[in-house]
């Protein structure tokens, strides 16, 4: 079945310092992939949409400026938390869909095993 | 504004009971409607879909869920929960928008007794 892999899988770092988060679908290709945040006991907010080769869509009240997202290619997306802040510990969650498969539209999302990220 | 509702965020019951998880969706078109599973600090499973066809929809571990366009549900049932089941469960639609985007439901979190 179809992989997304996300890593790190656990981050901590420091207030004022940048993380960067890598999402890869293995075994696809995903012109589109989505990033959720997801606070504790919590369901996830979709943070952005990553599209392959032009800019990001932000939901509102995201800071694209904080949240820098990269779609480079066809297989990786990857999101960076600039200035990191304590507020921004959090859980981040990865998602693709298979973007050339039979029916791929209202294919599933596959998911990544999600970051935890701490900012101390 | 098109949204899910999971009725009951926390969920318990005895090994070996029904599982009953109840999902609503607002809209008057009938969306695309998932049920996904998640275990701590891991992302999230695909149960099952409905898309088109056959409104119930059996999944993996013996999760299924019906489509009722008449009381716009989809709640996702288990006629005997097994302790591994314990998790978070989210039910998620797809509206048809531009880039196929999900909207999830706040989502219920199961607990098995022994």
């Amino acid at each position: 079945g179809a992989v997304v892999s996300q890593h790190p899988s656990r981050v901590i770092c420091k207030s004022g310092t940048s993380v960067k988060i890598e999402c890869r679908s293995l075994d696809f290709q995903a012109t589109t992939m989505f990033w959720y945040r997801q606070f504790p006991k919590q369901s996830l907010m979709l943070m952005a949409t990553s599209n392959e080769g032009s800019k990001a869509t932000y939901e509102q009240g995201v800071e694209k400026d904080k949240f820098l997202i990269n779609h480079a290619s066809l297989t990786l997306s990857t999101l960076t938390v600039t200035s990191a802040h304590p507020e921004d510990s959090s859980f981040y969650i990865c998602s693709a869909r298979d973007s050339f498969g039979v029916g791929s539209y209202n294919s599933p999302l596959h998911f990544g095993n999600g970051t935890r990220l701490t900012v101390t | 504004a098109q949204s899910v509702t999971q009725l009951g965020s926390h969920v318990s019951v005895s090994e070996g009971a029904l599982v009953l998880l109840r999902c609503n969706y607002s809209s008057s078109v009938p969306p695309y409607l998932f049920w996904y599973v998640q275990y701590p600090n891991q992302g999230l499973q695909l149960l099952l879909k409905y898309t088109t066809g056959a409104t119930l929809v059996k999944g993996i571990n013996g999760f299924e869920a019906e489509f009722k366009k008449s009381e716009t549900s989809f709640h996702l049932t288990k006629p005997s929960a097994h302790m591994s089941d314990a998790a978070e469960y989210f039910c998620a639609v797809n509206y048809g928008g531009s880039q196929g985007n999900l909207i999830f439901g706040k989502g219920t979190k199961l607990s098995v007794k022994p």
